[in-house]
C-alpha cells in the first residue's frame, strides 16, 4: 500500500464550479501537507501548505487537513480553464525536511 | 531571478551511454533534490542535498550518482543508463517547506 493515495482523475468540470481534490494517507506521523500545481511540460509549483489539521484560505483555494481520518483536501472555488492542471498533494513528518512523501497527482480539466 | 534551471531539456541515449543532468539555482537555498516523475507513480526522490558538499540517497537511488561541489549546482549522473531510466527528471530547492522546481528534463534511453 501507497503512504499516500491520489485518485489520477482525470476530472472534468465546468467552468464555474467548485473542484475537490483529495488524498488519504497512512502515516500518522505527517505533519506538514502541500498542495502542488503541476501544467503539462512544466515542473510543480506550490500551491498552499498548512501545518497540521484544519483550514487555510488563498484566493479561491481552500486545504483542508483531517488527520483522524488521515484525509486532506483542495477546494477551488469558480474554477477557470487556467486552472486545468495536474494537482499533486504532498506531505512529510515534522522531524523530516528531506523526506516528503507525493501522490501520484489528479489531472483536472476545466471546460469553457 | 532564474530561480531552478535544468539543462539539458531533452535527451535521448542509448543503453550502457552515461550523462549528466546539471541543475542550478540562484535563490542561495541549502537544500536541493533530484526526482524522477512516471505515470501512475508521482514524484520520487532520488537523491538529496543538505549543503555543499553533502549528499544522501532517496528512496530510488540506484544507477545514480550525485555530486554538490558547489552550493548553486547539483549534478545528477548515470552511469551506465538503462531503459528503465526513461523518465522525467526534476530538480528541487528548498529553504523550508516551499521547494522550487526547475522545468524538468525528459530523458529517454533506448
Amino acid at each position: 500500500q501507497k503512504e499516500v493515495e491520489q485518485d489520477p482523475g482525470p476530472l472534468s468540470v465546468p467552468e464555474g464550479a467548485i473542484v475537490s481534490l483529495n488524498c488519504t494517507y497512512s502515516n500518522s506521523a505527517f505533519q506538514y501537507f502541500m498542495w502542488y500545481r503541476q501544467y503539462s511540460r512544466k515542473g510543480p509549483e506550490l500551491l498552499m501548505y498548512t501545518y497540521s489539521s484544519g483550514n487555510k484560505e488563498d484566493g479561491r483555494f481552500t486545504a483542508q487537513v483531517d488527520k483522524s481520518s488521515k484525509y486532506i483536501s483542495l477546494f477551488i472555488r469558480d474554477s477557470q480553464p487556467s486552472d486545468s492542471a495536474t494537482y499533486l498533494c504532498a506531505m512529510r513528518e515534522y522531524s523530516s525536511a528531506s523526506k516528503i512523501i507525493f501522490g501520484s497527482g489528479t489531472r483536472l480539466s476545466i471546460r469553457p | 531571478n532564474a530561480g531552478v534551471t535544468q539543462t539539458p531539456k531533452f535527451r535521448v541515449l542509448k543503453t550502457g551511454q552515461s550523462m549528466t543532468l546539471l541543475c542550478a539555482q540562484d535563490m542561495n537555498h541549502e537544500y536541493m533534490y533530484w526526482y524522477r516523475q512516471d505515470p501512475g507513480m508521482g514524484l520520487r526522490l532520488i537523491h538529496y542535498s543538505v549543503g555543499e558538499g553533502t549528499t544522501a540517497k532517496g528512496e530510488v537511488p540506484d544507477g545514480y550518482n550525485v555530486s554538490r561541489l558547489k552550493k548553486q549546482n547539483f549534478l545528477l549522473g548515470l552511469e551506465s543508463a538503462a531503459p528503465s531510466q526513461t523518465s522525467v527528471y526534476f530538480c528541487a530547492s528548498s529553504f523550508s517547506e516551499t521547494q522550487y522546481f526547475g522545468p524538468g528534463t525528459r530523458l529517454l534511453v533506448l
